[in-house]
């Protein structure tokens, strides 16, 4: 099956920085790509969702000034943490497709292997 | 009321019997379902996806939709200790293409 890979998959940052997360759709391109977030536990939610070239939708609730994503060409996105908090630890988890529909008409989607993000 | 309703469990069940795992949603538009499993500290895999109504097998997984009671279930015969882990199930609402998960359902397979 075609591979996402995530980048870094433990990051450790002081409170206050900011921290990037990169995610490669490695043997296809991905049109859309997703970020959640999961926190112990708790099931994965939907952060945003992005698309090649164009600004990212965020979810409700998501502030877009404190995650920024980035999704400048068809193989790769990035989730930045600005200033992040303690709070902001947590297990972040990118996904991609290759179309814009998912299901019995659309394209799969594939989960990258996910990053641990631990703010202290 | 939440989009995709899973119950959290845990759920027991001994080894070699069939598990049953359900999930209720609220979107009637809703398309497209799928089933995950996720070990702890580990990203979700994809184990089934189901579209029509009726029920769908694969292996020793067995997914079935209900679109008019709004229910999708797994069924897993012949269950193993490495079948314990937590199951997602997701869905796309109103036919976009994000997915929607459910809180998941930890089960555990005893010996």
């Amino acid at each position: 099956g075609a591979v996402v890979s995530q980048h870094p998959s433990r990051v450790i940052c002081k409170s206050g920085t900011s921290v990037k997360i990169e995610c490669r759709s490695l043997d296809f391109q991905a049109t859309t790509m997703f970020w959640y977030r999961q926190f112990p536990k708790q099931s994965l939610m939907l952060m945003a969702t992005s698309n090649e070239g164009s600004k990212a939708t965020y979810e409700q609730g998501v502030e877009k000034d404190k995650f920024l994503i980035n999704h400048a060409s068809l193989t790769l996105s990035t989730l930045t943490v600005t200033s992040a908090h303690p709070e902001d630890s947590s297990f972040y988890i990118c996904s991609a497709s290759a179309g814009t529909a998912a299901g019995p008409t659309g394209n799969t989607i594939y989960f990258g292997e996910g990053s641990w993000l631990t703010v202290v | 009321q939440k989009e995709v309703e899973q119950n959290s469990g845990p759920l027991s069940v001994p080894e070699g019997a069939i598990a049953s795992l359900n999930c209720t949603y609220s979107d009637r538009v809703s398309q497209s379902f799928f089933w995950y499993r996720q070990y702890s500290g580990k990203s979700p895999e994809l184990i089934m996806s189901i579209y029509s109504n009726g029920d769908k097998e694969d292996g020793r997984f067995t997914a079935q939709l209900n679109k008019a009671s709004q229910y999708v279930s797994l069924l897993i015969r012949d269950s193993q200790p490495s079948d314990s882990a937590t199951y997602l199930c997701a869905l796309t609402p109103g036919g976009a293409q994000k997915l929607v998960f459910g809180q998941g359902t930890r089960l555990t397979i005893n010996p």
